[in-house]
């Protein structure tokens, strides 16, 4: 079975603080996600890298940056978290050549305060 | 871009069956898919349609028409492990990454 794990299940920061989110996938899986998830918005994607070092933005980078160094992880750095960034984070991982499936982490609440 | 709709909540009973629309304007796209996520846990893949017509998988089954712009999921002999929020997607027409595009979902409540 796929696994995807997220480093932490709920999350609180204080405004202005640098923020890692980290996602790591088993299945060595070449393309990587990271969505927000908010009540009556469904998922958004906010970047994805489809290879180590690549990294392409999603629908709502601002405010946010990516790192891949490793195949298999895949991080979200807040640079500065702002109230407005208070939401549950989902990672996921697909794997290459138009494979419509993508395997989801359990998610991190984070909470900005 | 693409615009998903679906509605908020569906409530059913036990036993039932239950109709989950999902209709998009969208220039086009590879195919459509369902997502189901219980309250707490992650998203899971349910279906996908990459072609117009109905795919069935077990108590399961979706159903597309580009012409239509429409597709749905249709859940089967409800049983209440089935409460949980549903979520149509789609692949973009210029994405060849697997980006998915997502509606906001729908809340299916199964009661006794």
């Amino acid at each position: 079975d796929v696994k995807v794990t997220q480093s932490s299940r709920y999350l609180v920061k204080r405004t202005g603080e640098k923020v890692f989110l980290e996602c790591v996938q088993d299945m060595d899986h070449e393309n990587m996600f990271w969505y927000r998830q908010d009540p009556g918005l469904g998922l958004r994607l906010i970047y994805f890298s489809y290879d180590v070092k690549m990294k392409e933005k999603g629908d709502i980078p601002e405010g946010y940056s990516v790192s891949r160094e490793k195949k298999e992880r895949f991080s979200l750095i807040l640079e500065s978290a702002s109230t407005n960034q208070t939401s549950m984070y989902l990672c996921a991982s697909r794997k290459g050549d138009r494979d419509y499936e993508q395997y989801f982490g359990p998610g991190t609440r984070l909470t900005v305060t | 871009g693409q615009s998903l709709e679906q509605p908020s909540e569906v409530t059913a009973v036990e036993g039932a069956i239950v109709q989950i629309n999902c209709t998009y304007q969208t220039s086009g796209f590879y195919g459509l898919s369902w997502y189901q996520q219980h309250d707490g846990g992650a998203p899971t893949f349910l279906s996908y349609n990459a072609l117009d017509g109905l795919e069935e998988t077990g108590r399961f089954s979706s159903f597309l028409s580009r012409s239509d712009s429409y597709g749905y999921l249709l859940l089967q002999e409800l049983q209440m492990k089935d409460s949980a929020s549903y979520f149509c997607a789609v692949s973009p027409p210029t994405d060849s990454w697997g980006k998915l595009q997502f509606g906001a979902g729908t809340q299916v409540v199964v009661t006794p």
